[in-house]
């Protein structure tokens, strides 16, 4: 398998621009999660996706952060308008059905770097 | 609010060294504690996973042990190596507001010198 695919690696934008994120999970895995990781804060959950449906999306920090998950192969996470502060790595990461739910390991996409001027 | 520490925050040692990484958290309501290494650049790759009715588990020259009464975990390296040169993170996955979630440490950057 593959492994977690995203796209694009890197991106660098202008402040107002609108970006997605998309990502492709392992095949036959039910959860999706999105998560930002900056120097100061560390790793956060976003949002996760559940058979495509979201259970949570505590995380997102405004209404400029949107996310789909259309099917059980791709998912976007989107930023409109984006600003400086928005500037870290997004990983998304996907996990096969666990005993509780979400218990098993997660395995991780390589992220994207984004950078909003 | 569970709260996931890491300490230290960076860690250098000479090659050959036995070591430990510390993780505390501070709800002991975890499902599981797992730890990850991320290279500079790459995503997360999980190393090992201690479900909660776990004291420890085991890979190669890894080891890593679960305190759940105390929320504390700790992971050992054996024989450290160069290629062992990461930042380690330590998760916890519990419930949050009705479903669960996974809470990171800020990773502890392990430098391991030739």
């Amino acid at each position: 398998d593959a492994g977690v695919i995203q796209s694009p690696r890197h991106e660098v934008t202008e402040m107002g621009q609108e970006v997605t994120l998309r990502c492709k999970p392992i095949s036959g895995h039910d959860y999706l999660f999105w998560y930002r990781q900056t120097m100061m804060r560390g790793l956060e959950l976003l949002i996760y996706f559940n058979n495509n449906v979201p259970i949570d999306d505590s995380g997102m920090p405004e209404d400029r952060f949107s996310a789909k998950m259309p099917n059980a192969s791709f998912s976007t996470l989107k930023i409109q308008p984006s600003e400086p502060r928005d500037s870290a790595v997004y990983f998304c990461a996907s996990s096969p059905p666990g005993l509780a739910g979400g218990t098993d390991t997660q395995y991780f996409g390589p992220g994207t770097r984004l950078t909003v001027l | 609010k569970q709260e996931v520490t890491q300490i230290p925050a960076a860690l250098s040692v000479p090659e050959g060294e036995n070591l430990v990484l510390n993780c505390s958290f501070t709800d002991s309501a975890i499902y599981n504690l797992q730890w990850f290494r991320q290279d500079p650049g790459k995503g997360l790759t999980s190393l090992l996973l201690i479900q909660s009715s776990q004291r420890e588990q085991t890979s190669g020259r890894l080891n890593a042990s679960l305190d759940k009464s105390s929320g504390r975990s700790t992971l050992y390296i054996a024989a450290s190596q160069p290629g062992d040169s990461a930042t380690y993170l330590c998760a916890v996955l519990h419930s949050g507001a009705g479903s669960y979630q996974l809470t990171f440490g800020k990773g502890t950057k392990l430098s391991v010198i030739p």
